[in-house]
């Protein structure tokens, strides 16, 4: 069974610019949240999405958004790009919404902002 | 908001020994998760244990154990007989039982960064 892709794997913007990221999940996983990793903040949730719908969102701005399709996929988007948006940003997905519930990672795609 | 504290940036551990990692939370719930994630330097992280709050019998996985201390709020990890693949980032995690509005999802810890000594 295929892990959690994440696509692209490295990009690179420029200040200003927005940013498209992927997920795609593990086959019959329905939950999918994300994840920023910087090495001055460390992990921080940025938002859950099951069945097409947002159920939780991380203490970030505006900026960034994102979405589930119907076969589960994700996407997570940040417009007008700072410096410091710069981070690890990892997928992770799950069979159901469940607390306890293990979360399985991707690769994570690694955005550098210049 | 819960906190979620690893005191130790790097642990250094000789292969076939054991080895300790601390973790400590701050919450006012009563009910909740926590886990070990390992982040091996292809960062791809994975489970390595859980623990429900609920449970006063600590959790464990093969050579890996967990002594919960819930008045203490403390979740340390115990890796026996450490293996040159248990090197790795391990991030420690807490998860609230009460889902839906506000932030919610896993709150982790800085990490320690395990490094195994052949």
């Amino acid at each position: 069974k295929a892990g959690v892709t994440q696509t692209p794997r490295y990009l690179i913007k420029t200040r200003g610019q927005q940013v498209t990221l992927s997920c795609s999940p593990i086959s019959g996983h329905r939950s999918v949240s994300w994840y920023q990793q910087t090495p001055g903040q460390g992990l921080q949730f940025l938002f859950e999405y099951f069945s097409e719908t947002q159920r939780n969102k991380g203490n970030f701005p505006g900026r960034f958004s994102g979405r589930q399709f119907s076969n589960s996929r994700s996407e997570m988007n940040v417009s007008t790009l700072e410096l410091g948006d710069s981070a690890l940003y990892l997928c992770a997905s799950s069979l159901e919404v469940r607390e306890s519930g293990e979360l399985f990672f991707g690769e994570g795609s690694r955005l550098t902002v210049l | 908001a819960q906190t979620v504290t690893q005191s130790q940036p790097e642990m250094s551990v000789q292969e076939a020994e054991t080895v300790t990692l601390s973790c400590t939370y701050d919450t006012s719930e009563s009910d909740y998760y926590l886990f070990w994630y390992k982040q091996p330097p292809s960062r791809q992280m994975i489970l390595v244990i859980r623990q429900e709050a609920y449970k006063q019998q600590n959790a464990t996985e093969n050579r890996f154990s967990v002594n919960f201390q819930k008045a203490a709020k403390s979740f340390s990890l115990k890796i026996s007989d450490s293996q040159l693949g248990d090197a790795a980032m391990y991030f420690c995690a807490y998860r609230s039982s009460y889902s839906g509005g506000g932030a919610d999802g896993l709150t982790f810890g800085k990490g320690t960064h395990l490094i195994i000594q052949p």
